[in-house]
């Protein structure tokens, strides 16, 4: 069936640095990539997404990159601060009716 | 304007007994999805509703779980008999049309089964 995976599942990085979480989908006919922030107790929220007829998006701080061929997308935030520190999910259409989620990258921002 | 709002926040409940939960979705907004999310864990998707279609109901993990979209708007999803391996946050989303819109999450229910 259909399936992300996501790495890496913790992720440490000093504020400053920049963080990339990877993420692969088996289905080919995927074209809607978002990712998901998930605070401490809080819920998901989109913070950027990136469709299949686009190889990259940028939003300020954070950046998304799609390889179709590859079938991985990644996220990029750079210049880090601790109120990054969160989970972060990717999730990958599937099918007609939903998404597949990624299994989370938890990233600590260390000051 | 409002968003997924959830009800209750927190469940806590006897093995067996059941338990219904509450959904409700950004006005206007078509598709409506229910996940699971065990503690520490990643989403794990149970069902979908778009519009007056049959639900999808592949993520369901069992029998015991049922849900229901009423006239379009409010869900409820409905846990029988529960188990102490039903312990998690429940957490609904909605979006414009289905899944290739942006999903808004409601805050969750945690439901503890003792």
């Amino acid at each position: 069936g259909e399936n992300v995976e996501q790495h890496p599942s913790t992720l440490s990085v000093q504020e400053g640095d920049s963080a990339v979480i990877k993420c692969t989908y088996s289905d080919s006919a995927s074209n809607y990539f978002p990712w998901y922030k998930q605070e401490l107790g809080k819920r998901p929220q989109l913070i950027i997404d990136i469709r299949s007829n686009v190889g990259e998006k940028k939003d300020q701080r954070i950046a998304v990159t799609l390889n179709k061929t590859a079938k991985h997308f990644s996220l990029h935030i750079t210049e880090t601060q601790p109120e990054d520190s969160a989970v972060y999910f990717c999730a990958a259409t599937a099918g007609t009716y939903k998404y597949i989620f990624g299994t989370g990258t938890r990233l600590k921002v260390l000051a | 304007g409002a968003g997924v709002s959830q009800s209750p926040s927190n469940k806590v409940t006897e093995k067996g007994k059941d338990v219904e939960l509450r959904c409700d979705p950004i006005s206007g907004h078509t598709a409506l999805y229910w996940y699971r999310q065990s503690l520490g864990q990643g989403l794990e998707f149970l069902i979908y509703f778009q519009g007056n279609s049959a639900p999808d109901k592949s993520g369901l993990p069992s029998d015991r779980f049922s849900a229901e979209r009423t006239g379009g708007s409010v869900s409820t999803l409905t846990i029988q008999r529960t188990q102490q391996e039903d312990s998690a946050v429940y957490l609904c989303a909605s979006s414009l049309f289905g899944p290739s819109d942006t999903q808004y999450f409601g805050p969750g229910t945690r439901l503890t089964v003792l």
